[in-house]
């Protein structure tokens, strides 16, 4: 059960588009389209913002999506808010368990 | 609205007990899997357990299986997690969130969480 490999940091400017990718192994990210995407921000409780690699829940932007290739993940942000910046954590699951990512936090400059 | 109230946290030495409760309302807690999921001080999230809607099947992270236990109480829509032979490492925020989904292991509401700290 280890952790999720994703940057510690990402930036951009408002306007501008961002990725966060997230590596797993062949038993978690590579073997489910299972990925799921969280956002916090300080002080609060995760936000679900992807879900099955892809799919966004009712309620949240358009500017956010997600993809998969082998055992990466990615998160992409695009016409950067203010509001996005906050840090994010990638989740697979792993057969009975789940893993996440150690988190990345998108500042907007 | 759909809600979950964690409660429990506190400060505990190490190697005591200590059991967090999380109480559900707005939906109809026993058709739902519950999870725990902590976050360190500064650190990411870490899931910890799981249990099926009618407490059929539990499954723990390995950091804490043996020492953790998850249940609930469907006719009081409660999900608990009585944690034993704590250490410093467990000191954390403990999140329950709803899990959804064909695994039910997508989490989309969480509480607010409650902290624990584990110091002598």
């Amino acid at each position: 059960q280890s952790a999720l490999t994703q940057p510690a940091s990402v930036s951009g400017s408002p306007g501008q588009s961002i990725t966060i990718s997230c590596t797993g192994t062949s038993s978690d990210v590579g073997s489910y389209n299972l990925v799921s995407w969280y956002q916090q921000h300080p002080g609060k409780a995760p936000k679900l913002m992807i879900y099955e690699v892809s799919k966004r829940p009712s309620g949240v932007s358009n500017r956010f999506s997600g993809s998969k290739s082998g055992n990466t993940a990615s998160l992409t942000i695009s016409g950067l808010q203010a509001e996005d910046e906050a840090d994010y954590y990638c989740c697979s699951y792993a057969g009975s368990s789940q893993v996440f990512g150690g988190g990345t936090k998108l500042t907007v400059l | 609205q759909v809600q979950l109230v964690e409660s429990g946290g506190g400060v505990v030495q190490p190697g005591r007990s200590l059991r967090l409760s999380c109480a559900a309302s707005g939906f109809t807690f026993s058709s739902y899997g519950m999870h725990w999921v902590r976050q360190a001080p500064g650190k990411g999230l870490e899931w910890v357990a799981v249990i099926w809607y009618d407490g059929s099947n539990k499954y723990y992270a390995d950091s804490v299986k043996g020492r953790f236990t998850i249940s609930r109480d469907n006719s009081k829509n409660t999900l608990y997690l009585q944690m034993n032979s704590l250490r410093a490492e467990d000191t954390a925020v403990y999140y329950c969130a709803r899990g959804v989904g064909v695994t039910i292991f997508l989490l989309d509401i969480w509480g607010q969480g409650t902290m624990v700290t584990v110091s002598s």
